[in-house]
């Protein structure tokens, strides 16, 4: 099955600083997301993208299909950034497979 | 804009005892996911369903069955519960049953197993 791998798995970040995720997957995908995790668990749909480039405010993601990767960034940080980022992808099947997640921590 | 529901939030059981989680859609939406997330880990997933039909299966134990109803809501039955299966439950909907679309997740259903 398609393996996921996300990093850097931890981030502490200064509060305004930027960051860059990223997500690498081994087969063609037709889905793939980015979530974050909030600290009471919830998953907060960030972003489908199985490839090209959106934004939304301070957040933007790209994914390169051809090259089976794709990048979050996050710019001016904030305290509520803090949380888990998955990366997941589907082909074909449905189900999601999730890379094993990004902890960012971002001090005030 | 209507997302997707989950009942009950919270429960707590004792090993061996039966739950039931339920998973509301959002409205059209045809296509229901189960996944679970262990403490410190990923969600897996464990069961969907098409129109009323399982389409996909992962690593769900035996002791867990599913079904999705004609309303399309879904519920995920677990007997002989064990500690291990203390984790937190999402249920996702979509519009598509192939992928090619966002999975809308649910706040999720946290079992606790004593």
């Amino acid at each position: 099955g398609i393996q996921v791998e996300q990093s850097p798995p931890d981030l502490i970040l200064q509060e305004g600083a930027n960051s860059t995720l990223r997500c690498n997957f081994s087969d063609s995908v037709n889905n793939l997301q980015w979530f974050h995790q909030n600290p009471w668990g919830q998953l907060i749909n960030l972003f489908y993208i199985p490839s090209g480039t959106k934004q939304n405010g301070r957040l933007s993601a790209t994914t390169v299909a051809t090259e089976r990767y794709s990048l979050l960034y996050i710019s001016s940080s904030q305290t509520t950034d803090s949380g888990v980022y998955f990366c997941a992808v589907s082909s074909n099947t449905g189900k999601l497979i999730f890379g094993q997640g990004t902890t960012l921590q971002v001090k005030p | 804009a209507a997302g997707v529901i989950q009942s009950p939030r919270h429960l707590i059981k004792e090993k061996r005892e039966t739950a039931t989680l339920k998973c509301y859609p959002i409205p059209r939406h045809d296509t229901v996911y189960w996944y679970q997330q262990g403490p410190g880990q990923d969600p897996q997933f464990l069961i969907s369903f098409y129109e009323k039909m399982q389409s996909d299966k992962g690593s769900i134990p035996d002791r867990f069955s599913a079904q999705q109803f004609s309303d399309y809501h879904s519920e995920l039955n677990m007997s002989s519960l064990e500690l291990g299966d203390s984790a937190l439950y999402f249920c996702a909907s979509s519009s598509t049953t192939y992928g090619a679309d966002t999975q809308y997740f649910g706040p999720g259903t946290r079992l606790t197993v004593l």
